[in-house]
Parts: C-alpha cells; structure tokens; sequence
C-alpha cells in the first residue's frame, strides 16, 4: 500500500514568519512530487512540483524533496493570514496525504 | 486562465440511481483524471484517461464506475447504482502531458449526495 503521510496540525504560525510543512512517502520508486493548497469547499490548488532532490525555488515557496529519506517538505516565507489552508502532499499524482492545516496568525 | 468547468456543482441523488458527473477539461489539455474526497479526508485517485483509454484506475473504481469522452470537450464519470459511501466531492482534473512534473489543473468539483 502506497502511503503518504503528513501531520493533520493545526500548525500555527505568525505573520511573517515562515511555515514548514513536511511529507514523507512510502513508496521509493515515486518520480514526481507535488503540494497542493486547498481552502475549505474548495478544489486542490497546485503550488509547487519537484522531482528532483534539494530545493526548489518559486516566490515566498520553498520545496525539498530528500528521496533517500523519503521526504518533502514545503517551506512558506514571510507567511500571510491569506495562506491559511490545508496544504497537500501528493506523490506521482495519484496518492494523496490528508493534509496539513496552517494557520497564519496576524 | 484556463480553467477545468465541471457541472453540476452539487447534485443530490437517490440510493441506486445513475449519476453522470460532467467535466470539460482545458482544451489543449491530453490526460483527464477523476478523483474524489469524502468529507474531511483525503483526496483519493480514481481513474486517469489518455487516447480514449483509461490508463490507469485505482481499487475505488470498480465496476459501478465507468468514464467517457463522448465528444472532444467533455469528460464524463458515470456512477451506475449509487450507494450512500459514494457521497463526495468529485474532482475533475486535466494535463497537457504525462510528464507529472507538471500537476495537474483541478475543477471546481461536483458535490455527490447519495440519499
């Protein structure tokens, strides 16, 4: 069974400080990684995709991918009230973790 | 931009009934993909679709379900005899290619309550 763990939060982070999300993965052959933000009743909003391990720059929006760990994490800078949400994990697009909620005090 | 439209947006439906969840993906988009998230858990793969074939399906989709591109813009999923755990958010997604380093667009979903 191929699994995607994350922890639910809620994490909880000030204005402007910068918020880490992590993920790790069961499956050692998966190629492709992504994060998704999804605001409550709304559909999966893609972020950030990396298939390659270090980081992987884009905006306020950091990845790490570490496949011989099995891990990603997702790093936000200078985090806004607008980025609370449930962030996703998703591993070759077709397995999804339950998501971690943020919430981005001001 | 682009956008995946997926109609209807809630749709509520008798036990046993067919249901026909209808999406049209972003037009120079080539790979559909359904999937579904109950209430407050996880999004869940069901099917992908490539060439007028699935090209990949998960344990969920079984033989109650099925998917269609009956024309060159519509995505169709259809539930044949819906059953009470069928009630969820249906996503429909697309890619311009199989390279998953892409991700995927999602639409806006279709809300399934099963009666």
């Amino acid at each position: 069974q191929k699994e995607v763990e994350q922890n639910s939060g809620p994490l909880s982070v000030p204005e402007g400080a910068i918020a880490s999300l992590n993920c790790t993965y069961s499956d050692r052959g998966s190629q492709s990684f992504f994060w998704y933000r999804q605001y409550s009743g709304k559909s999966p909003e893609l972020i950030m995709s990396i298939y390659s391990n270090g980081d992987k720059e884009d905006g306020r929006f950091t990845a790490q991918l570490n496949k011989a760990s099995q891990y990603v994490s997702l790093l936000i800078r200078d985090s806004q009230p607008s980025d609370s949400a449930t962030y996703l994990c998703a591993v070759n697009g077709v397995v999804f973790g339950a998501g971690t909620i943020l919430r981005v005090k001001s | 931009e682009p956008e995946v439209t997926q109609t209807p947006s809630h749709q509520v439906t008798q036990m046993g009934q067919e249901v026909i969840l209808r999406c049209v993906p972003i037009s120079n988009h080539l790979y559909f993909y359904w999937y579904r998230q109950i209430l407050g858990q996880k999004v869940e793969f069901l099917v992908s679709f490539y060439n007028n074939e699935i090209s990949e399906k998960s344990e969920i989709f079984d033989d109650q379900f099925s998917v269609e591109r009956p024309d060159g813009s519509n995505f169709t999923l259809k539930i044949r005899s819906t059953k009470l755990e069928d009630s969820a958010m249906y996503f429909c997604a697309s890619s311009i290619t199989q390279d998953r380093g892409y991700g995927y667009t999602f639409g806006s979903g279709t809300r399934l309550t099963v009666v």
